[in-house]
This record gives structure tokens, C-alpha cells and sequence, in this order.
């Protein structure tokens, strides 16, 4: 099956710093997407971008195919932004909609 | 409209017993998957089902197994539970079982085994 691998493993920021966290990825994949995991455990889809670039308010998300790779960028960040930041590819090649997810960035803003 | 709903939200075992977790899934939400994190990792797919049928399974042991329900609604059970069950479960839902389909997520359901 698919690796998915995360960097940095762990990022501290000042509030209204930006950031980049990145994602590689093993294989072609036709579904990859981001989740942010609030320090309560919500998972929450950010995007479903298996290419191109995806804007929604200060995240944006850009995703090269052919190269294997992904990020997402957070910019201004808010206290709101800490928690763990996943990708995720396709879990097989079956075409269904199931995850293989990475180990995660664990971000941390401090005001 | 009600998101994806997970009972209980948390609950204690001992070895060798037996759990059952519930998941409700979005209105017009046909297929349901189950994820396991364990503390410090990302989420591990167990299985997925669509209109009632399994459709996915992960690399989960046989004391894993899952049932879906004709309101789309689902349970997870795991028998003989172990140390290494304790995680949270997770539940998620999407229109069908394939492609663009996004997945929304539960809150979860904390097992703790003593």
C-alpha cells in the first residue's frame, strides 16, 4: 500500500507566524486530503486536493501529482490553529474512499 | 443537521471482555468506516461498509468485526479485548464508498483496557 510521510514532525509558532507542513507521498494518488485533529481529538477535513491548489480563508493547499508531494500552508496563525495536521492517500487501489493516513505535524501556536 | 454520531464516548474494559461501538452516520450518508488511533499515531483504517456490505477491510485481526444496519447506521465490535485496543475509535461517513467522496468524521469513542 500507499507510505505517506509528514514534516516536521512537530512545529511551534508565534501567533500571526506562517508555516508550510508537507506531505510525500509513495505512489500516484487520485485522493489526497488534509485533516486538521483539534486537541479534543475532532478530526476535520480541510481539503480533498489530488491536485492543484485549494484556497479556504488562510489555508491553502497544493498538491504535484507527478512529483508525489503535497503542502499546506496556514498563514497568520491563531491559537486556533494548534493541533495535529494529517494527509492521507487512497488506503488501497480498490477506488474506494478509504485512508492511508501519515504520522502527522503536531503544531503548537503560542500568543 | 446532525453530524456523525458516536456512542459511547468513552468507556473502560478489562482484558478479555467484549466492546460494542455505535455510529450514526450523516442523513443521506450510505457508507460508514471505522479507524482506529492509538495515542501519538495517525488513524488506522479497520473497514468500511456500503449499503450494508463490507467493502473494505484493513489489517485488523479477526476479533475486529462490524455490521451495518438497513438506516446506515453501524456498530464495531472487538471480543477477547487486549492492552493494545485501548485507542480511540473513530467513525466516518460519506455519500458513497468511491471516489471524490469526502469523509466527515465523529468524535470518537475513547476505550481504555485495564
Amino acid at each position: 500500500g500507499i507510505q505517506v510521510e509528514q514534516s516536521p514532525p512537530d512545529l511551534i509558532l508565534q501567533e500571526g507566524a506562517n508555516s508550510t507542513l508537507r506531505c510525500n507521498f509513495s505512489d500516484s494518488v487520485n485522493n489526497l486530503q488534509w485533516f486538521h485533529q483539534n486537541p479534543w481529538g475532532q478530526l476535520i477535513n480541510l481539503f480533498y486536493i489530488p491536485s492543484g491548489t485549494k484556497q479556504n480563508g488562510r489555508l491553502s493547499a497544493t498538491t504535484v501529482a507527478t512529483e508525489r508531494y503535497s503542502l499546506l500552508y496556514i498563514s497568520s496563525s491563531q491559537t486556533t490553529d494548534s493541533g495535529v495536521y494529517f494527509c492521507a492517500g487512497p488506503f488501497d487501489q480498490t477506488g474506494a474512499n478509504n485512508l492511508f493516513f501519515g504520522t502527522g505535524t503536531r503544531l503548537t501556536v503560542i500568543p | 443537521d446532525a453530524g456523525v454520531t458516536q456512542s459511547p464516548t468513552h468507556l473502560i474494559k478489562t482484558r478479555g471482555q467484549h466492546v460494542t461501538l455505535r455510529c450514526s452516520p450523516i442523513s443521506g450518508h450510505k457508507s460508514v468506516s471505522w479507524y482506529q488511533q492509538v495515542l501519538g499515531q495517525g488513524p488506522q483504517f479497520i473497514f468500511q461498509y456500503y449499503e450494508k456490505e463490507e467493502r473494505g477491510r484493513g489489517n485488523f485481526p479477526d476479533r475486529f468485526s462490524a455490521r451495518q444496519f438497513p438506516n446506515y447506521s453501524s456498530e464495531l465490535n472487538v471480543n477477547a479485548l487486549l492492552l493494545g485496543d485501548s485507542a480511540l475509535y473513530l467513525c466516518a461517513s460519506s455519500r458513497t464508498g468511491a471516489g471524490a467522496n469526502v469523509l466527515t468524521f465523529g468524535a470518537g469513542s475513547r476505550l481504555t483496557v485495564l
